[in-house]
C-alpha cells in the first residue's frame, strides 16, 4: 500500500460542478505537492506546500484551489473546470529538513479527471 | 532555466534484451539533484533513484544501472534482461538545491514484448 493516498480514483464532472479532490500522507512527510499529468505533456507542478504554508503556485487558474488544513492531508478545490483540463491529478509528498532539498517525493496514484 | 529532455518518446524491445533509457538535463546550479521515476499503468510514480550533482559515481541495483555524466549533462538508465513486468512510463527529473520543485522530462514509454 502507498504511502501517499488519493481519492477518488476516478472523477467525472459537467463545467458548472464543483469537486474536491483528497490526499492523505502516511509518511509523517512536511511537505506535499499537486501536480497535473496531461497526455503527452511533462508533469507540471501546480502548487507546494511546506508545513501547511503554500510556498509555490505554478501559475495555476484559480477555477483550481487548494488547502492544506495540516501536513498530512491536502485538497484541491475545483469548480467551473474546462474540458483541457482533464487530466491524471497526482499528489506527492516529501521530508524537507530546512535548508535541504535533496530527499525524492513519494506519490500517489492519481486522479483521473474527466470534465465534460 | 532548468529543463530535462527525454528524447526517446517510446521504445519497444523484446523480454531479455537491455534499453537504455536517455536523459539530458540544463541547468545553471551547480548544485542539484537528479531522480528516476517509473509509472507503471496504476499510475503512481515510483521513486527508483536519486543522484547528486557532486557524485558522478555510476549505480547498479539489480537489473537497473544509471550513468551520471556531468560533462554531457546526462543521467541515462539501463535495464539489462529487460523483463514484461518493466514495461512503464520512465520519467527522469531535476532538482535544484534551493527549491522542491521537480522538474520532468516527457517520459519515455518502454515496452518489453514477451
Amino acid at each position: 500500500e502507498t504511502g501517499v493516498t488519493q481519492t477518488p480514483r476516478h472523477l467525472v464532472m459537467g463545467m458548472t460542478n464543483k469537486k474536491s479532490l483528497k490526499c492523505e500522507q502516511h509518511l509523517g512527510h512536511n511537505a506535499m505537492y499537486w501536480y497535473k499529468q496531461s497526455a503527452k505533456k511533462p508533469l507540471e507542478l501546480m502548487f507546494v506546500y511546506n508545513f501547511k504554508e503554500q510556498t509555490e503556485n505554478n501559475s495555476v487558474p484559480s477555477r483550481f484551489s487548494p488547502e492544506c488544513p495540516n501536513s498530512s492531508h491536502l485538497f484541491l478545490h475545483l469548480h467551473t473546470l474546462q474540458p483541457e483540463d482533464s487530466a491524471l491529478y497526482l499528489c506527492a509528498s516529501s521530508h524537507e529538513p530546512p535548508g535541504q532539498s535533496n530527499t525524492e517525493a513519494f506519490f500517489g496514484q492519481g486522479t483521473r479527471l474527466t470534465v465534460v | 532555466a532548468q529543463k530535462v529532455t527525454q528524447a526517446q518518446t517510446e521504445i519497444s524491445v523484446v523480454e531479455k534484451e537491455d534499453v537504455t533509457l536517455d536523459c539530458v538535463y540544463e541547468t545553471r546550479d551547480t548544485t542539484y539533484y537528479l531522480f528516476w521515476y517509473k509509472q507503471p499503468p496504476s499510475g503512481e510514480l515510483v521513486f527508483l533513484i536519486r543522484r547528486n550533482s557532486f557524485d558522478e559515481q555510476n549505480e547498479i541495483s539489480g537489473r537497473y544501472s544509471w550513468n551520471f555524466q556531468k560533462s554531457t549533462s546526462s543521467f541515462n538508465f539501463t535495464i539489462t534482461a529487460s523483463q514484461v513486468v518493466d514495461s512503464a512510463v520512465y520519467f527522469c527529473a531535476l532538482r535544484a538545491s534551493n527549491t522542491g520543485k521537480l522538474i520532468f522530462g516527457q517520459g519515455t514509454t518502454l515496452q518489453v514484448k514477451p
